[in-house]
């Protein structure tokens, strides 16, 4: 069973479209992430939600919008798609010590 | 290849030798480090990590040593095999600090040469 799953694991679509990514975790954990990987390889928080509340935003633009309907799933929608939204997505959950990482999205935007 | 363009540090070493990959961490109050092995088309996947009451950890075939004095990690890999080619990366956190998330570096890619 995969621990974080993450679908889908490619997404290719045009400019201004709207999108959503989906994350599920069966570990248990009570905390859950979305992180962004770059072209240049830099993976950066951009949101983490601690059983269903949000805790973090590092000033991610309004038109990403997480969501998390019960501590099991972190979902992200993204509006109105731009070319610098292309990147590969990465959910991860946690416990105190341990971080496990999905396989990642990979986001073009064309 | 995939490398073009990344500006990654890069790590090339033959198979069979020991490899040494070194992290600068930003925040002197980090308590928790983490290596993470990223393999091409998967997600950072967890090697070793190592609390700050400790200098050096071990696992197998693989080392951590971490100086606090200089915020400084290393992870050390012997006989370093070609399925350790990947991009290596580390990750500092405070473990029961409100801010929740793993803070990266820039990542190493690893190379290894049959």
């Amino acid at each position: 069973d995969t621990a974080v799953s993450q679908t889908p694991k490619y997404l290719v679509t045009q400019m201004g479209n709207d999108k959503s990514i989906k994350c599920e975790q069966n570990l248990g954990h009570d905390t859950m992430y979305w992180y962004k990987q770059d072209s240049k390889k830099f993976l950066k928080i951009m949101f983490s939600y601690n059983n269903k509340e949000l805790i973090i935003n590092e000033t991610v633009p309004n038109r990403f919008s997480p969501k998390s309907p019960d501590k099991a799933h972190l979902n992200l929608h993204i509006n109105s798609l731009e070319l610098g939204d292309s990147a590969v997505y990465f959910c991860a959950s946690s416990s105190n010590y341990g971080y496990t990482f999905g396989s990642g999205t990979r986001l073009t935007v064309v | 290849g995939e490398s073009v363009g990344l500006h990654l540090p890069t790590l090339s070493v033959q198979e069979g030798d020991n490899s040494i990959i070194n992290c600068a961490y930003s925040n002197s109050a980090s308590d928790y480090f983490i290596w993470y092995k990223q393999e091409s088309g998967k997600g950072p996947q967890f090697i070793i990590d190592i609390r700050s009451n400790m200098d050096k950890r071990q696992g197998q075939r693989v080392t951590v040593l971490l100086n606090k004095t200089v915020k400084h990690l290393s992870l050390q890999i012997a006989a370093t095999q070609p399925g350790d080619s990947a991009v290596y990366f580390c990750a500092e956190n405070i473990v029961g600090g409100s801010n929740y998330k793993l803070t990266f570096g820039k990542g190493t890619l690893l190379t290894v040469n049959p």
